[in-house]
């Protein structure tokens, strides 16, 4: 059973430019979650959806957007990027919301030069 | 705001101990609480996932207690190997997660 997979694993991006990264869940989960890892802030939630319908958003501005897609495939997507965006971006993958078991991808690692 | 916080931030230990990492949390109103190991710059593993109505749960040489009404969970490591080095997240999943910062162990052949 294929895990959580994260496309693409690396990037470097220019100040004001914007990106989109993707996330394939776990077959058959239908909850897909974004966070943000970086050395001073830890990892920090940016959203959650389930059934193609956000669910719980965390404290970042709107520069900062994801969807998902019917088949649970999700993307996030980062405009105007700032220097301090460098970060691993991680996403999760479970059966649903709330109490179910979480799976991580490897992660993204953004650059912003 | 649920806060989240793991003691000690760093450990090292000689091959074969036995250990215990902290996790303790704010607001004790969570679904669940699930423990991770993360290698540098890789992504999260999950160890264990204890739901808020469970005491504890075992797999292998790990065994994970949570108290809700205190606000602690404790990751007891049994036999600790070279191949345990990583850093150990907690997360309290209360709709949304919030980790802590990780203890990072060194076990040290």
């Amino acid at each position: 059973k294929a895990g959580v997979t994260q496309t693409p694993r690396y990037l470097i991006k220019t100040r004001g430019q914007q990106v989109t990264l993707s996330c394939s869940p776990i077959s058959g989960h239908r909850s897909v979650s974004w966070y943000q890892q970086t050395p001073g802030q830890g990892l920090q939630f940016l959203f959650e959806y389930f059934s193609e319908t956000q669910r719980n958003k965390g404290n970042f501005p709107g520069r900062f957007s994801g969807r998902q897609f019917s088949n649970s495939r999700s993307e996030m997507n980062v405009s105007t990027l700032e220097l301090g965006d460098s970060a691993l971006y991680l996403c999760a993958s479970s059966l649903g919301p709330s109490n179910a078991e979480a799976f991580f991808g490897q992660g993204t690692r953004l650059t912003v030069v | 705001k649920q806060e989240v916080t793991q003691i000690p931030a760093a450990l090292s230990v000689p091959e074969g101990e036995n250990l215990v990492l902290n996790c303790s949390f704010t607001d004790s109103a969570i679904y669940n609480l699930q423990w991770f190991r993360q290698d540098p710059g890789k992504g999260l593993t999950s160890l264990l996932l204890i739901q808020s109505s469970q005491r504890e749960q075992t797999s292998g040489r790990l065994n994970a207690s949570l108290d809700k009404s205190s606000g602690r969970s404790t990751l007891y490591i049994a036999a600790s190997q070279p191949g345990d080095s990583a850093t150990y997240l907690c997360a309290v999943n209360a709709g949304k997660s919030t980790f802590g910062d990780g203890t990072t162990l060194t076990v040290k052949p």
